[in-house]
């Protein structure tokens, strides 16, 4: 069966250009987690979803990211006016159930963003 | 939320057995301990979770002593490409948010 799919898989972009995420979570699955990741680091959550709603953005950096779900299955990561600071590794991850703590994440390859 | 304590790196051979203990010592009661894989070039995957005692399954073992202060993450003969970062994670119970750290790297030698 489809895992979870991110788009693109690499994306260069000059500093102050808007970029979109896209992650396509598992059919079914009712939470979708944001996540950063720097090299040699582990995931670092951003926001988290349950269906369309958001739950938790607390872990967005500033004002410049926003995400949306707004059918309850894609999802779309924005960063406005983006910055050098701001390549990395993003991940999604799925996951069936509204809670973490006994659900198993499926995550996505990533988008690897960097900001000339 | 408790915070976890792994080493940064270990070394093996194949088909050694390789355990790679977690400190957590503020856990707490609904708290959940959770392991994942993640190889060079690709998203954490899902490899086991305890509450308490031992959880087997095809992949690992995980031993969870009674004051579930730390985790043992049990992986029996391994091969090179069991070559990965492991982390290891407390997740409270009904929350959402799990933290990772940065991991234990392993490395499998022939």
């Amino acid at each position: 069966g489809a895992g979870v799919s991110q788009s693109p898989r690499y994306k260069v972009t000059k500093r102050g250009q808007d970029v979109a995420l896209r992650c396509d979570p598992i059919s079914g699955h009712v939470s979708l987690y944001w996540y950063r990741q720097a090299l040699g680091q582990g995931p670092e959550f951003l926001t988290y979803f349950n269906y369309e709603a958001q739950q938790d953005k607390s872990g967005l950096p500033n004002d410049r990211f926003s995400a949306e779900r707004p059918e309850g299955s894609i999802s779309t990561l924005t960063i406005q006016r983006t910055e050098q600071r701001d390549s990395a590794m993003y991940r999604c991850a799925s996951s069936v159930s509204r809670t973490a703590d006994q659900e198993t994440q499926y995550f996505g390859p990533g988008t690897r963003l960097l900001v000339l | 939320l408790a915070k976890t304590t792994q080493p940064i790196s270990m070394d093996s051979y194949e088909g050694q057995e390789v355990n790679i203990t977690c400190s957590h010592n503020n856990i707490a009661t609904n708290d959940y301990i959770t392991w994942y894989q993640q190889f060079p070039s690709q998203g954490p995957r899902f490899i086991i979770q305890g509450y308490k005692t031992k959880v087997t399954n095809e992949v690992a073992s995980l031993f969870i002593p009674a004051d579930r202060k730390s985790s043992t993450l049990s992986l029996p003969r391994v091969s090179l490409s069991d070559t990965a970062v492991y982390y290891c994670l407390v997740v409270r119970g009904g929350s959402y948010i799990p933290t990772f750290g940065r991991g234990t790297s392993l490395i499998v030698h022939p």
